[in-house]
């Protein structure tokens, strides 16, 4: 079965460096997401990514934060600065076409820690 | 952002009796709703949905309901087992923004 894959597994990052993590979706999925999870704490949205532009993005994603999707198949979030307060499991999640309640599909995540 | 709530943080039953997992919400504006599974060291894995027009929805084990009116759904495994043992998220999602609403989730420990 097809999966979403995010490298690394594990990041770790001196505060105030810029830190890139990487998914590659499914590979017939048009629409992309990032969630992150700070330890103890919800599943939080950060954006989502159609046709090569956020088509949203929650509060949280400020200009810290940029997505790209520099080819065919990676889809990237990087993070400029980190702060301590960014270490958190990072998500990427992608779906098909077709209606907006199509289940998104996750990556197994990437730890990010900030030292 | 309380929008979607697991009040539940843990839950152990026996294998082979059933297992239910509660959810709430306070938008009336969702449209669907979703669980999730998680182990450890893995991404979220979806297990099945409900529409909001619809109160049951079955698969196999799994059955999901939903009461509209009391802004309330729930997730039936029948019967349990000890593989079923995992964190499980209840989501929202209202169809013009596609994003994913989570609640706390909820531990589930199948005991043999």
């Amino acid at each position: 079965e097809p999966e979403v894959t995010q490298t690394p597994s594990h990041q770790v990052t001196q505060m105030g460096q810029e830190v890139i993590l990487h998914c590659v979706p499914i590979s017939n999925h048009l629409y992309f997401y990032w969630y992150r999870q700070i330890l103890g704490q919800k599943v939080e949205f950060l954006v989502s990514f159609y046709n090569n532009e956020i088509s949203e993005k929650s509060e949280i994603f400020d200009d810290q934060f940029s997505v790209e999707r520099p080819d065919g198949s990676n889809f990237t979030l990087k993070i400029r600065s980190t702060k301590l307060e960014d270490s958190a499991m990072y998500f990427c999640a992608s779906r098909g076409q077709g209606l907006s309640n199509q289940p998104q599909h996750f990556g197994d995540g990437t730890r990010l820690s900030i030292l | 952002d309380q929008q979607v709530k697991q009040n539940s943080p843990s839950l152990s039953v026996q294998e082979g009796r059933i297992s239910i997992l509660n959810c709430d919400y306070t938008n009336s504006m969702f449209d669907y709703f979703l669980w999730y599974k998680k182990y450890p060291a893995e991404g979220p894995t979806f297990l099945i949905s409900i529409s909001s027009i619809k109160d049951k929805n079955e698969d196999g084990r799994f059955t999901v309901f939903l009461n509209k009116s009391a802004k309330h759904l729930s997730l039936h495994i029948v019967p349990s087992q000890p593989g079923d043992s995992a964190v499980y998220f209840c989501a929202a999602i209202t169809s013009n923004t596609g994003k994913l609403i989570f609640g706390q989730g909820t531990t589930l420990q199948v005991k043999p």
